[in-house]
């Protein structure tokens, strides 16, 4: 079945980066995106950008854009996340998530990753 | 940016209640709209896309309604296990965003 599986949780100083991994299994890795998602402690979930399995390409939030990047392997079929410049509000599970089908207008979330706790503290 | 106002943050319900929550974008989506499960200490579950249509091996008390700003997630007869956040997530353009969440409780 569909799976993908992330890396273990990470503790990070303030202003060091973090790279999340993202193993994918059980599809053509090539045929559809990954979306990073994540979640602060209590509160709501929020998007953080996608990659295509195919090519590359990428799209961020706007609030992110300067410190972070997505990238995809295909030989291993692995997605990764790399935020740089860490704060204590960067404490939050980060997720990963398949794109629903295989064309790019379909921007739902199907199916997630377990999720990787990054702690940002001092 | 579109904007996604969910209603309400929280509700108390019984099992075998009727359960609605809904969810308003700042700008018109057509149908482009995601529903999701989210329980505690676990990634968020896809229940509903394209508004209205049930993922599979999604149960079918589930279901979703509305087009252009204003849609609706139902859940016919409340389930113990259907105790959880819901989110609404606009599919239609980048950047994604997503409702504020409704947790249903256990009255």
């Amino acid at each position: 079945q569909v799976q993908l599986l992330q890396s273990g949780a990470e503790v990070k100083k303030p202003g060091a980066s973090v790279k999340v991994s993202c193993k994918a299994s059980g599809y053509t890795f090539t045929n559809y995106g990954i979306f990073w998602v994540r979640q602060a402690p209590g509160q709501g979930l929020e998007w953080m950008g996608w990659i295509s399995g195919y090519n590359g390409n990428t799209k961020y939030a706007e609030r992110f854009q300067a410190r972070v990047t997505m990238t995809a392997d295909t030989s291993t079929t692995t997605a990764y996340m790399e935020l740089r410049n860490l704060r204590s509000d960067d404490t939050a599970v980060y997720y990963c998530a398949r794109s629903g089908q295989t064309s790019l207008a379909a921007k739902w979330l199907d199916p997630w990753g377990q999720g990787t706790l990054v702690t940002v503290s001092s | 940016d579109i904007q996604m106002t969910q209603s309400p943050s929280s509700v108390s319900a019984s099992v075998g209640d009727r359960v609605t929550i809904s969810c308003r974008a700042s700008h018109g989506l057509g149908t482009s709209l995601a529903w999701y499960q989210q329980k505690p200490g676990k990634a968020p579950n896809l229940l509903i896309f394209g508004a209205s249509n049930l993922q599979s091996g999604v149960p079918s008390r589930f279901s979703g309604s509305g087009s252009g700003t204003d849609f609706t997630l139902t859940i016919s007869s409340l389930q113990p296990e259907d105790f959880a956040t819901y989110y609404c997530q606009q599919t239609n353009t980048f950047p994604l965003t997503f409702g504020g969440g409704s947790r249903v409780e256990i009255k």
